[in-house]
């Protein structure tokens, strides 16, 4: 069973940072490109990042660009995120999700709040 | 990077068939077959409903089917039942390497 946890949500202010974790589980998470889709509340999706099987290249969003860094670490079956200089316009659920030009499972989410 | 364009909102009966739309431009859907729906509930995470235009993934009801022409792509939900109720966004690979999604339409079954 394919299974994506995300972790390292939280509240923090205008301009700080914050590493969201995706653990990927159930499939061979090196073959695959994955992604980063956030929600603000009330909101529709968005991609935000994705990153290719072997993490050589990279994709952004124009919204995150140099500001967001998408890795993998294929040894520990994790994606991450580092978001730096965070704006209020970053509070969202953030979803770790397998694959580019078809989404097709999610993790269940974590939350990042962006606030004074 | 625009989002792609759905109808707010759409309802139906229960039993009867329903079509959400999906308009984006030649660099996305009009481009490439990489076109899903997904499903999502309150407070959940969104479900793949239809990939690549018209597959359907292991699990999801043959009610649900997915087509396209030019630049425009389409869900359509057949004998809607109360579990219908969601709201479903569309989504494109892009000609960026990027993935775009519609802004969302909410089901109502009536």
């Amino acid at each position: 069973e394919v299974q994506l946890l995300e972790s390292g949500g939280g509240l923090v202010q205008p301009g700080g940072s914050l590493r969201l974790s995706c653990a990927a589980s159930g499939f061979t998470f090196s073959i695959y490109a994955m992604s980063w889709v956030r929600q603000a509340p009330g909101k529709g999706l968005e991609w935000v990042s994705a990153i290719s099987d072997s993490g050589g290249s990279a994709y952004y969003a124009d919204s995150v660009e140099g500001r967001f860094t998408i890795s993998r670490d294929n040894s520990k079956n994790t994606l991450y995120l580092q978001m730096n200089s965070l704006r209020a316009e970053d509070a969202a659920e953030y979803y770790c999700a397998r694959g580019l030009a078809t989404v097709d499972y999610w993790g269940q989410g974590t939350l990042v709040t962006v606030s004074s | 990077q625009s989002a792609l364009t759905q109808p707010a909102s759409v309802s139906g009966s229960l039993g009867q068939s329903i079509t959400i739309s999906c308009t984006g431009t030649s660099r996305d859907v009009g481009g490439y077959n990489y076109v899903s729906w997904y499903q999502q509930h309150p407070g959940k995470a969104p479900k793949l409903m239809i990939h690549e235009v018209s597959e359907r993934p292991s699990g999801v009801s043959n009610r649900f089917s997915g087509s396209k022409s030019g630049n425009t792509a389409s869900l359509t939900v057949s004998g809607l039942q109360a579990e219908d109720e969601a709201d479903y966004y569309c989504s494109s690979y892009t000609s960026s390497s990027t993935l775009v999604f519609g802004g969302g339409t909410k089901l109502t079954v009536l």
